[in-house]
């Protein structure tokens, strides 16, 4: 089965640190693209950031410089390290493989989701 | 950036009837859109990719429609675990990747 677990999440003081991870299982991570998605109390969803299949990466305006995601290929494991966390970073952190379409990539499994707080 | 609009905010349906919603993008992004199903506390899942092809396990009452800057998410006869917030998503330009704000579909 599929499936993405996020761990990592908890409340975090503004200008803090703080690492999430995505276990995948039943897939591997390193020959997919995978994303990660927030979503901030009571709204939508945000793209954050993506690491391709051959190791590069982006990330949204928001959280250039701040953020960074990663994976290591051994534990099939995603991470996204958050720096200089802000209070608007507060949301649900979802990480998401990619999947290929007709022409590009959409976000076909999700995990559950974990959640950050930066608050003083 | 591509900005997704979803219309209306809110939809009103009674169990049984059809749901139309509605998706803009402020330019062209071809076929690739996807719309995503979210219930509270629960992560997004995803309905239909490229524009038109439901996704794994989805049931056949769910069915999208559009090209281009124009897109439908239509759900024939709504069953009571359809209530919930639908997302479409961009995938033409990216990144950044975009997501509309979101339809709340509610029980009238």
């Amino acid at each position: 089965e599929v499936q993405l677990v996020e761990t990592g999440g908890g409340l975090i003081q503004p200008g803090g640190s703080l690492r999430l991870s995505c276990a995948a299982s039943g897939f591997t991570v390193s020959r997919n693209y995978m994303s990660w998605v927030r979503q901030a109390p009571g709204k939508g969803l945000e793209w954050v950031s993506i690491i391709y299949s051959d190791g590069s990466t982006d990330y949204a305006d928001s959280v250039k410089g701040r953020f960074t995601i990663s994976r290591d290929n051994s534990k099939n494991t995603l991470y996204l390290q958050m720096n200089s966390l802000r209070a608007e970073d507060t949301a649900v952190y979802y990480c998401a493989r990619d999947a290929l379409g007709g022409n590009y990539y959409y976000m076909d499994v999700w995990g559950k989701g974990t959640t950050v707080t930066v608050s003083s | 950036e591509i900005v997704m609009t979803q219309s209306p905010a809110t939809l009103s349906v009674s169990p049984g009837e059809r749901a139309t919603l509605s998706c803009r993008a402020s330019q062209s992004v071809s076929s690739n859109l996807a719309w995503y199903q979210q219930k509270p506390g629960q992560a997004p899942r995803l309905l239909i990719y490229d524009a038109s092809t439901r996704a794994t396990g989805i049931p056949a009452r769910f069915s999208g429609s559009g090209s281009g800057t124009e897109f439908t998410l239509t759900i024939s006869s709504l069953q009571s675990e359809d209530f919930a917030v639908y997302y479409c998503q961009q995938y033409n330009n990216w990144p950044p990747y975009t997501f509309g704000q979101g339809t709340k579909l509610e029980i009238k």
